[in-house]
Parts: C-alpha cells; sequence; structure tokens
C-alpha cells in the first residue's frame, strides 16, 4: 500500500523566513504531483500541479520539486507571511491499474507563522 | 466561474439517522471524487465516478455508505444508520477529465457530526 510522510510534521516560524517542506513516496513510481493547502475548517486549495513530464513548478513564493528516482518532493515557500499559516499536503496518485488519478494523502505538515 | 460547491456545509446527525450529503461539481467536469477525512488526518479515498459511473467503491467504508451520480453531474452520498465513527469532514472533489494528469479540485467539504 502507498505511503506518504511529511516532514517535519508541524513548523512554527517568524514572518519573512524562507522554508521547506518534505515528502516522501514508498512507491517512487510517480505520475504526478498536487501540493495543496488546507486552512482549518475548510477544503484544500491546489498550489501547484507538477506533470509527469515536469521536475518543478512555480507560483509565486513557491517552489515544488519532484526527484521520481527518490521518490520526494519538495515545496519551498520564499519570504513567509502569516497568510501560509495552513496544512500542506503532497497526496499520491495512486497508478496500477487505475488511470483516474484517485488521491492517497499523509497527515500533512502543519504550518505556522507568526508576526 | 463556480468551484466545487457543496451542502449542507455542517450537518449534526443522531445515531441511527440517514444523511445525505450533496456535492456540485464544477461544469463539465468528467470526474468526480468523494473523500472522508478524520480530524487532524489527511483525506481517505471513498469512490470515483466517471461521468454517472461509479468505477471505484473500494474505499466505501461499509454497505451503509452509497453514492450516485444519475446524470453525471450532481452527486450525492448517502450515509444509512449513522454511527459516531461517521462523524468526519466529507469532501468532494471533481477534475476536468478521467487521466492521472488531470489537476483536483476540491470543494469545502462537510462536516458530519454524528451523537
Amino acid at each position: 500500500k502507498q505511503e506518504v510522510t511529511q516532514i517535519p510534521a508541524a513548523l512554527s516560524v517568524p514572518e519573512g523566513e524562507n522554508l521547506v517542506l518534505n515528502c516522501s513516496f514508498t512507491d517512487s513510481a510517480i505520475y504526478n504531483l498536487q501540493w495543496f493547502r488546507q486552512d482549518p475548517g475548510k477544503g484544500l486549495t491546489s498550489l501547484l500541479l507538477i506533470q509527469s513530464s515536469q521536475r518543478e513548478q512555480t507560483s509565486g513564493r513557491l517552489n515544488a520539486s519532484l526527484d521520481k528516482s527518490s521518490g520526494r518532493s519538495t515545496l519551498y515557500i520564499a519570504a513567509s507571511q502569516p497568510g501560509d499559516s495552513a496544512t500542506y499536503l503532497c497526496p499520491f496518485p495512486l497508478a496500477g491499474g487505475t488511470s483516474y488519478g484517485k488521491l492517497t494523502f499523509g497527515q500533512g505538515t502543519i504550518l505556522t507563522v507568526h508576526p | 466561474g463556480a468551484g466545487v460547491s457543496q451542502s449542507p456545509r455542517y450537518k449534526v446527525a443522531k445515531r441511527g439517522q440517514d444523511v445525505a450529503l450533496r456535492c456540485d461539481p464544477i461544469s463539465g467536469h468528467v470526474s468526480l471524487f468523494w473523500y472522508q477525512q478524520a480530524l487532524g488526518q489527511g483525506p481517505e479515498f471513498l469512490t470515483y465516478f466517471q461521468n454517472e459511473a461509479q468505477l471505484d467503491k473500494s474505499g466505501l467504508p461499509s454497505d451503509r455508505f452509497f453514492a450516485e451520480r444519475p446524470e453525471g453531474s450532481v452527486s450525492t452520498l448517502k450515509i444509512q444508520r449513522t454511527q459516531q465513527e461517521d462523524s468526519a469532514v466529507y469532501l468532494c472533489a471533481s477534475s476536468p477529465g478521467y487521466v492521472r494528469s488531470n489537476e483536483q479540485f476540491f470543494g469545502p467539504g462537510t462536516r458530519l457530526t454524528v451523537l
């Protein structure tokens, strides 16, 4: 069974720091990777989608990279702000016989950025 | 354009009651997913529809759970004879196609509390 590990489980930093969130998978046969954030009591907001042919994707202060050979992904957040406080999730899209990309989630990284 | 919407946002049920949760996907999206998220955990896959066809229901925890999408748009997740362990947030997601490369868009979720 595919498992997703996110490190650290929780992170509390002062505003302005550059951050690194890590995600690893027990199966390196990754097709694509979508990073999400979840605010308390809310649904999931898509941040970045790294397609199978890509190694990284950037959006504003966010940069996500994917290393298929090692089964790892990293999300960089530059110049963190209090509004970045949320839980960050990097689910693995189940491969194998299914082609439609149902997602397997880990527990996420809980990020708190304080002023 | 509107995103994925879900209703009700909150539902309190007495143990043994039946509940119905609604999902309105983004217009034209072929794929629709249901996930269950327990407190402090990542979402877990329940079931998948491609248009009106339910292609995967492997994540439904018991035969008390039933989902339908009769016209290939709106979907309803029904839970019969609710139990306390059914308390969770139920998330719906849709994506435009039916391949793994498609980005998934999540709704705000329905928080179900069973007393």
